[in-house]
Protein backbone atom coordinates (compact mmCIF):
# COMPACT_ATOMS: atom_id res chain seq x y z
CA UNK A 1 0.00 0.00 0.00
CA UNK A 2 0.52 4.19 0.27
CA UNK A 3 1.44 3.98 -3.55
CA UNK A 4 1.61 8.07 -5.08
CA UNK A 5 1.59 8.63 -9.14
CA UNK A 6 2.77 11.38 -10.68
CA UNK A 7 1.77 11.69 -14.90
CA UNK A 8 3.51 12.36 -16.68
CA UNK A 9 6.27 11.52 -15.86
CA UNK A 10 8.24 13.55 -18.35
CA UNK A 11 7.18 16.45 -20.30
CA UNK A 12 8.81 18.74 -23.17
CA UNK A 13 7.06 22.47 -23.70
CA UNK A 14 7.58 25.34 -25.45
CA UNK A 15 8.42 28.29 -23.76
CA UNK A 16 5.13 30.27 -22.94
CA UNK A 17 2.93 27.48 -22.52
CA UNK A 18 1.50 25.94 -19.62
CA UNK A 19 1.84 22.44 -18.27
CA UNK A 20 -0.51 20.67 -15.67
CA UNK A 21 1.06 17.61 -13.28
CA UNK A 22 -1.44 15.58 -11.65
CA UNK A 23 -0.08 13.66 -8.14
CA UNK A 24 -2.48 10.63 -6.94
CA UNK A 25 -2.61 8.70 -3.97
CA UNK A 26 -3.68 5.41 -5.29
CA UNK A 27 -4.46 3.64 -2.19
CA UNK A 28 -4.94 5.96 0.37
CA UNK A 29 -6.68 9.45 1.73
CA UNK A 30 -4.08 12.58 1.81
CA UNK A 31 -6.05 15.45 3.14
CA UNK A 32 -2.26 17.51 2.79
CA UNK A 33 -0.10 17.19 -0.31
CA UNK A 34 3.26 18.74 -0.85
CA UNK A 35 5.03 19.62 -4.05
CA UNK A 36 8.81 20.19 -4.27
CA UNK A 37 11.45 21.15 -7.00
CA UNK A 38 14.41 19.55 -7.51
CA UNK A 39 17.12 21.38 -9.91
CA UNK A 40 20.29 19.09 -11.18
CA UNK A 41 22.54 18.04 -8.34
CA UNK A 42 20.53 20.12 -6.13
CA UNK A 43 17.77 19.19 -3.02
CA UNK A 44 14.67 19.02 -3.06
CA UNK A 45 13.35 22.36 -2.03
CA UNK A 46 9.37 22.53 -0.94
CA UNK A 47 7.43 24.83 -3.02
CA UNK A 48 4.06 24.56 -1.79
CA UNK A 49 1.13 22.64 0.69
CA UNK A 50 -2.10 21.65 -0.34
CA UNK A 51 -4.61 21.05 1.95
CA UNK A 52 -8.00 19.29 0.47
CA UNK A 53 -10.43 21.70 -0.48
CA UNK A 54 -8.74 25.04 0.56
CA UNK A 55 -6.10 27.07 -0.57
CA UNK A 56 -2.17 26.22 -0.73
CA UNK A 57 0.51 27.58 1.26
CA UNK A 58 3.33 28.77 -0.49
CA UNK A 59 6.70 28.98 0.63
CA UNK A 60 8.60 31.90 0.84
CA UNK A 61 10.24 33.16 -2.76
CA UNK A 62 7.81 30.74 -4.94
CA UNK A 63 4.92 32.96 -7.15
CA UNK A 64 1.55 31.38 -6.51
CA UNK A 65 0.32 32.74 -9.67
CA UNK A 66 2.92 30.67 -11.50
CA UNK A 67 2.69 27.95 -9.69
CA UNK A 68 -1.03 27.08 -9.26
CA UNK A 69 -2.08 24.45 -7.11
CA UNK A 70 -5.67 22.55 -7.20
CA UNK A 71 -6.29 20.09 -4.27
CA UNK A 72 -9.92 18.86 -5.51
CA UNK A 73 -10.22 15.91 -3.86
CA UNK A 74 -8.49 13.51 -0.96
CA UNK A 75 -6.56 11.66 -3.53
CA UNK A 76 -6.02 14.28 -6.65
CA UNK A 77 -3.55 17.69 -6.46
CA UNK A 78 -2.21 18.82 -9.33
CA UNK A 79 0.03 21.62 -10.18
CA UNK A 80 0.02 23.97 -13.08
CA UNK A 81 2.86 25.51 -14.61
CA UNK A 82 1.66 28.65 -15.79
CA UNK A 83 3.47 30.75 -18.82
CA UNK A 84 6.40 27.97 -18.53
CA UNK A 85 10.28 29.17 -19.41
CA UNK A 86 13.48 27.96 -19.87
CA UNK A 87 14.50 28.54 -16.13
CA UNK A 88 11.14 26.27 -14.77
CA UNK A 89 12.48 23.18 -16.05
CA UNK A 90 13.13 20.95 -13.41
CA UNK A 91 12.38 17.51 -11.32
CA UNK A 92 8.83 18.32 -9.82
CA UNK A 93 8.17 15.49 -6.55
CA UNK A 94 4.94 15.62 -5.04
CA UNK A 95 4.09 13.59 -1.51
CA UNK A 96 1.33 13.06 0.20
CA UNK A 97 0.34 12.59 3.82
CA UNK A 98 -2.06 9.30 4.68
CA UNK A 99 -5.40 10.66 6.28
CA UNK A 100 -5.06 7.50 8.71
CA UNK A 101 -1.33 6.93 9.53
CA UNK A 102 1.28 9.61 10.42
CA UNK A 103 3.04 9.40 7.27
CA UNK A 104 4.52 11.18 4.17
CA UNK A 105 4.46 9.36 0.60
CA UNK A 106 6.56 10.39 -2.40
CA UNK A 107 6.04 10.31 -6.10
CA UNK A 108 8.07 9.20 -8.40
CA UNK A 109 8.51 12.83 -9.81
CA UNK A 110 7.80 14.68 -13.34
CA UNK A 111 10.41 15.80 -15.14
CA UNK A 112 9.87 19.31 -16.90
CA UNK A 113 11.61 20.38 -19.94
CA UNK A 114 10.84 23.96 -21.45
CA UNK A 115 12.26 24.42 -25.07
CA UNK B 1 13.98 27.05 12.51
CA UNK B 2 14.26 23.63 11.09
CA UNK B 3 17.62 23.21 9.61
CA UNK B 4 19.41 19.65 8.03
CA UNK B 5 23.15 19.89 7.64
CA UNK B 6 24.94 17.49 5.13
CA UNK B 7 28.78 18.39 4.61
CA UNK B 8 29.77 16.32 2.42
CA UNK B 9 29.02 16.59 -1.03
CA UNK B 10 30.45 13.82 -2.26
CA UNK B 11 32.29 10.84 -1.52
CA UNK B 12 34.13 7.86 -3.44
CA UNK B 13 35.06 4.68 -1.96
CA UNK B 14 36.28 1.31 -3.54
CA UNK B 15 33.98 -1.30 -3.36
CA UNK B 16 33.24 -3.10 -0.09
CA UNK B 17 34.46 -0.37 2.37
CA UNK B 18 32.66 0.73 4.97
CA UNK B 19 31.45 4.30 4.46
CA UNK B 20 29.34 6.45 6.97
CA UNK B 21 27.13 9.86 5.96
CA UNK B 22 26.53 11.90 8.02
CA UNK B 23 23.47 14.40 9.27
CA UNK B 24 23.44 17.22 11.27
CA UNK B 25 20.13 19.17 12.05
CA UNK B 26 18.81 22.11 14.05
CA UNK B 27 15.12 22.16 15.50
CA UNK B 28 13.40 23.85 18.44
CA UNK B 29 10.77 21.30 18.38
CA UNK B 30 11.05 18.57 20.83
CA UNK B 31 9.22 16.31 19.07
CA UNK B 32 10.25 15.46 15.40
CA UNK B 33 11.27 12.78 13.25
CA UNK B 34 14.36 12.35 11.10
CA UNK B 35 14.38 10.55 7.78
CA UNK B 36 17.40 9.20 5.40
CA UNK B 37 16.06 9.18 1.75
CA UNK B 38 18.26 7.27 -1.04
CA UNK B 39 18.10 8.92 -4.54
CA UNK B 40 18.94 6.54 -7.77
CA UNK B 41 19.72 7.75 -10.86
CA UNK B 42 16.25 7.18 -12.10
CA UNK B 43 15.05 10.36 -9.42
CA UNK B 44 13.23 8.62 -7.38
CA UNK B 45 13.20 8.84 -3.78
CA UNK B 46 13.77 5.73 -1.99
CA UNK B 47 12.31 5.57 1.99
CA UNK B 48 15.01 4.33 3.78
CA UNK B 49 14.20 4.79 7.79
CA UNK B 50 12.54 7.24 9.57
CA UNK B 51 13.39 7.79 13.50
CA UNK B 52 10.88 9.33 16.05
CA UNK B 53 13.33 12.00 18.46
CA UNK B 54 12.31 9.76 21.36
CA UNK B 55 13.68 7.22 19.95
CA UNK B 56 17.45 7.25 20.12
CA UNK B 57 18.24 3.45 19.32
CA UNK B 58 20.59 2.99 16.78
CA UNK B 59 19.15 0.82 14.53
CA UNK B 60 20.43 -1.75 11.56
CA UNK B 61 19.13 -3.41 8.46
CA UNK B 62 21.00 -5.36 7.23
CA UNK B 63 24.05 -3.59 5.39
CA UNK B 64 22.77 -0.46 6.73
CA UNK B 65 22.67 1.27 10.55
CA UNK B 66 22.34 4.39 11.62
CA UNK B 67 23.51 6.27 14.54
CA UNK B 68 21.07 8.95 16.20
CA UNK B 69 22.43 10.91 18.89
CA UNK B 70 20.37 13.69 20.22
CA UNK B 71 23.27 15.33 22.49
CA UNK B 72 24.88 16.25 19.21
CA UNK B 73 22.31 16.77 16.92
CA UNK B 74 23.16 13.90 14.11
CA UNK B 75 21.74 11.31 12.85
CA UNK B 76 24.89 9.28 10.60
CA UNK B 77 24.02 6.13 8.27
CA UNK B 78 26.42 4.09 7.50
CA UNK B 79 26.72 1.13 4.30
CA UNK B 80 29.10 -1.66 5.84
CA UNK B 81 30.97 -3.47 2.98
CA UNK B 82 29.60 -1.15 0.05
CA UNK B 83 28.46 -2.06 -3.28
CA UNK B 84 27.83 -0.75 -6.51
CA UNK B 85 24.32 -0.87 -6.30
CA UNK B 86 24.96 2.10 -3.59
CA UNK B 87 25.53 4.50 -5.44
CA UNK B 88 23.15 7.15 -5.58
CA UNK B 89 22.39 10.66 -3.93
CA UNK B 90 21.54 10.40 0.11
CA UNK B 91 19.41 13.03 1.65
CA UNK B 92 18.89 13.31 5.76
CA UNK B 93 15.60 14.87 6.70
CA UNK B 94 13.80 16.19 9.45
CA UNK B 95 10.13 17.03 9.78
CA UNK B 96 8.75 19.03 12.81
CA UNK B 97 4.77 19.48 13.91
CA UNK B 98 4.90 15.36 13.38
CA UNK B 99 1.28 15.23 14.92
CA UNK B 100 0.11 18.65 12.48
CA UNK B 101 -1.24 18.17 8.88
CA UNK B 102 1.13 20.99 8.42
CA UNK B 103 4.11 19.07 9.03
CA UNK B 104 6.83 19.20 6.07
CA UNK B 105 9.71 17.19 5.51
CA UNK B 106 13.13 19.77 5.13
CA UNK B 107 15.84 17.77 2.92
CA UNK B 108 19.33 18.28 3.64
CA UNK B 109 21.27 19.11 0.68
CA UNK B 110 22.25 15.66 0.03
CA UNK B 111 25.74 13.70 -0.46
CA UNK B 112 26.61 11.89 -3.72
CA UNK B 113 27.79 8.62 -3.05
CA UNK B 114 30.02 6.60 -6.01
CA UNK B 115 31.10 2.80 -4.88
CA UNK B 116 34.00 2.15 -7.50
CA UNK B 117 34.52 -1.25 -8.57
Amino acid sequence: GAVVSQHPSRVICKSGTSVKIECRSLDFQATTMFWYRQFPKQSLMLMATSNEGSKATYEQGVEKDKFLINHASLTLSTLTVTSAHPEDSSFYICSARDRGRNEQFFGPGTRLTVL
Amino acid sequence: AQKVTQAQTEISVVEKEDVTLDCVYETRDTTYYLFWYKQPPSGELVFLIRRNSFDEQNEISGRYSWNFQKSTSSFNFTITASQVVDSAVYFCALSELIYSSASKIIFGSGTRLSIRP
